[in-house]
């Protein structure tokens, strides 16, 4: 089974709100990881958070990391028509192996 | 601008024929990787390549092969392609280490209808 796990699955919102899709995992990690899809295309990095961190902030993108809950949140903040895509969420375990494992997603789509 | 470039964006091959994925990136990058993607599975990981010459099975080798000659170039190739294996492949690379700042760079991927 996937090491991540994204929810909700789907989430519609109105232009200017905010959107926020949760990511849980299974075992201990080094470092975790949002990435963004627009339909048809490749995924494209938008933040990394490691281990020993508990928030990030990248513009409009706040993520926070909880590794007693081994969960994660991302949080988009007055969110555009352009945000409208997928999201997922990867993680790093404590190998060195350089593999990501991914998540099912989220699919964002905001209404304009 | 770096970049992962993949040779086809769509494909349709036939039952029982042998396709080639190319994947090439411009980033000097050690790790090399092939994700599928489907709807409702996510991406799964088919295989790496942490050098050239080297490849390791990922979560669902089966029905493929990989080849990796030189440091820039990955190749994904299905023996004898199978209407299940009709999806959206993705290649990725990312450079060498856990510093916690190596993320992926991902192509724009291939979709492959297998008929």
């Amino acid at each position: 089974s996937q090491q991540g796990e994204e929810d909700p699955q789907a989430l519609s919102i109105q232009e200017g709100e905010n959107a926020t899709m949760n990511c849980s995992y299974k075992t201990s990690i080094n470092n975790l990881q949002w990435y963004r899809q627009n339909s048809g295309r490749g995924l494209v990095h938008l933040i990394l958070i490691r281990s020993n961190e508990r928030e990030k902030h990248s513009g409009r993108l706040r993520v926070t990391l909880d590794t007693s809950k081994k969960s994660s949140s991302l949080l988009i903040t007055a969110s555009r028509a352009a945000d409208t895509a997928s999201y997922f969420c990867a993680t790093d375990l404590n190998t060195n192996a350089g593999k990501s494992t991914f998540g099912d997603g989220t699919t964002l789509t905001v209404k304009p | 601008d770096v970049k992962v470039t993949q040779s086809s964006r769509y494909l349709v091959k036939r039952t029982g024929e042998k396709v080639f994925l190319e994947c090439v990136q411009d980033m000097d990058h050690e790790n090399m990787f092939w994700y599928r993607q489907d709807p409702g599975l996510g991406l799964r990981l088919i295989y790496f390549s942490y050098d050239v010459k080297m490849k390791e099975k990922g979560d669902i080798p089966e029905g493929y092969s990989v080849s990796r000659e030189k440091k820039e170039r990955f190749s994904l190739i299905l023996e004898s392609a199978s209407t299940n294996q009709t999806s959206m492949y993705l290649c990725a690379s990312r450079p060498r280490g856990t510093s916690g700042a190596n993320v992926l760079t991902f192509g724009a991927g291939s979709r492959l209808t297998v008929l």
